[in-house]
């Protein structure tokens, strides 16, 4: 499985968009790009995923370059409960490949 | 989303003893599920891949005689760690996929210490 990057935190204002960069430049082509987060002392929560288009749901939208070289992930408007460490994972297709941890991004939102 | 519970939440034990986690998938079926572990300010850690019917596929510096898993039906997955320690004290956090699934969801996680 590739590899990925991340800083190791960021800040983001409440009410406003946070942006989390994400490098994976050895990502295969049928690899997607996972991202969680995980809240203190919880177990992880499951963002968004996506292969080469850019995503979006409820919570997130996933923005992956058109070289697939890295990505990222917007939060329109943090909240504080947005505080977490968000994971940024690639991974094969298929139930059988593994999702290996990072160290991840710790997002504090501040009011 | 799918729903995975791990029970329990939180144990204290004694050094010495074994200690049962259960991950269940609640509201579908999982065919395969994954093990993790966690040390405080640290990532994730994958210790095993549990498949339904067979055995657990353990990563490398596992130990498997310590940590056994069960995974005996579509919905249960047990995390066994026998003649626990305090170095065992950790966060267990079991994930599951669903057949045919692209996305993982995890349990809330189990909380062990070891005294």
């Amino acid at each position: 499985d590739a590899k990925t990057t991340q800083p190791t935190s960021m800040d983001c204002a409440e009410g406003r968009a946070a942006n989390l960069p994400c490098n994976h430049s050895t990502i295969s082509g049928n690899e997607y790009v996972y991202w969680y987060r995980q809240i203190h002392s919880q177990g992880p929560q499951y963002i968004i995923h996506g292969l080469k288009n850019n995503e979006t749901n409820e919570m997130a939208s996933l923005i992956i370059t058109e070289d697939r070289k890295s990505s990222t992930l917007i939060l329109p408007h943090a909240t504080l409960r947005d505080t977490a460490v968000y994971y940024c994972i690639v991974r094969g297709s298929g139930n059988t490949g593994k999702l290996i941890f990072g160290q991840g991004t710790t997002l504090q939102v501040k009011p | 989303g799918a729903v995975v519970s791990q029970h329990p939440s939180w144990v204290i034990c004694k050094s010495g003893t074994s200690v049962k986690i259960e991950c269940r998938s609640l509201d579908f079926q999982a065919t395969t599920m994954f093990w993790y572990r966690q040390f405080p300010k640290q990532s994730l850690m994958l210790m095993a891949t549990s498949n339904e019917g067979s055995k657990a596929t353990y990563e490398q510096g596992v130990e498997k005689d310590k940590f056994l898993i069960n995974h005996a039906s579509l919905t249960l997955s047990t995390l066994t760690v026998t003649s626990a320690h305090p170095e065992d004290s950790s966060f267990y956090i079991c994930s599951a996929f669903g057949t045919g699934w692209e996305t993982q969801y995890f349990g809330p996680g189990t909380r062990l210490l070891v005294l």
